[in-house]
């Protein structure tokens, strides 16, 4: 089966940082994509890893471990707009699909 | 910057009734797609479309769904039969290729049924 988990609320204060985690357990693997959401409107691309290793994106970085079924996404700096729900995504296989399993959401609020 | 658009933001039908929502993807993409959220879950994978016909659908996306890209620049998702729990934000993407790495989604239909 496919199956991605992130934590399902974290709370930070504006100016730390904060570290979003999510494993997955999928039949393929062709990239992992983290995606910003705010209440009510639609998913905004934020990073992608396909390559281990970090990527690094102004305030968001990510990480990706392949063997280990892992990634993070960095979040630094954080400012009161950043408080949305991020989203952790595999995309299982390449060619016409390139079709996105997500994960539930990790809900991140963010206190002054 | 070209984005994805949507339409209508929000469709209220009757259960039994047929619902037709409208998309248009960035004019050089060439991979659509739609997913579905239902409120206070996740993003689902329904389907992706690519030269004119289905290249992949998921379970969801039985006989009382169909896809159609009638023209140069619409893609439709047509659901037949509403039920209640067809209720939740549909989502459209598209993509240049089908490995590029970003997928532009549009605002999404919040689609209610009664």
């Amino acid at each position: 089966g496919q199956n991605i988990d992130q934590p399902t609320e974290m709370t930070a204060t504006e100016g730390a940082i904060v570290q979003i985690n999510c494993t997955y357990q999928t039949s393929g693997f062709n990239g992992l994509f983290w995606y910003q959401q705010h209440a009510g409107e639609a998913p905004t691309f934020l990073s992608y890893n396909v390559l281990d290793g970090l990527e690094e994106k102004g305030r968001f970085s990510s990480f990706l471990s392949r063997s280990k079924g892992y990634s993070y996404l960095l979040l630094k700096e954080l400012q009161m707009k950043d408080s949305a729900s991020y989203l952790c995504a595999v995309r299982d296989k390449g060619g016409a699909t390139n079709k996105l399993i997500f994960g539930t959401g990790t809900l991140l609020a963010v206190q002054p | 910057e070209p984005e994805v658009t949507q339409t209508p933001s929000h469709q209220v039908t009757q259960m039994g009734q047929e619902v037709i929502l409208r998309c248009v993807p960035i004019s050089n993409h060439l991979y659509f797609y739609w997913y579905r959220q239902i409120l206070g879950q996740k993003v689902e994978f329904l389907v992706s479309f690519y030269n004119n016909e289905i290249s992949e659908k998921s379970e969801i996306f039985d006989d009382q769904f169909s896809v159609e890209r009638p023209d140069g620049s619409n893609f439709t998702l047509k659901i037949r039969s509403t039920k209640l729990e067809d209720s939740a934000m549909y989502f459209c993407a598209s993509s240049l290729t089908g490995d590029a790495y970003e997928q532009y989604f549009g605002p999404g239909t919040r689609l209610t049924v009664t």
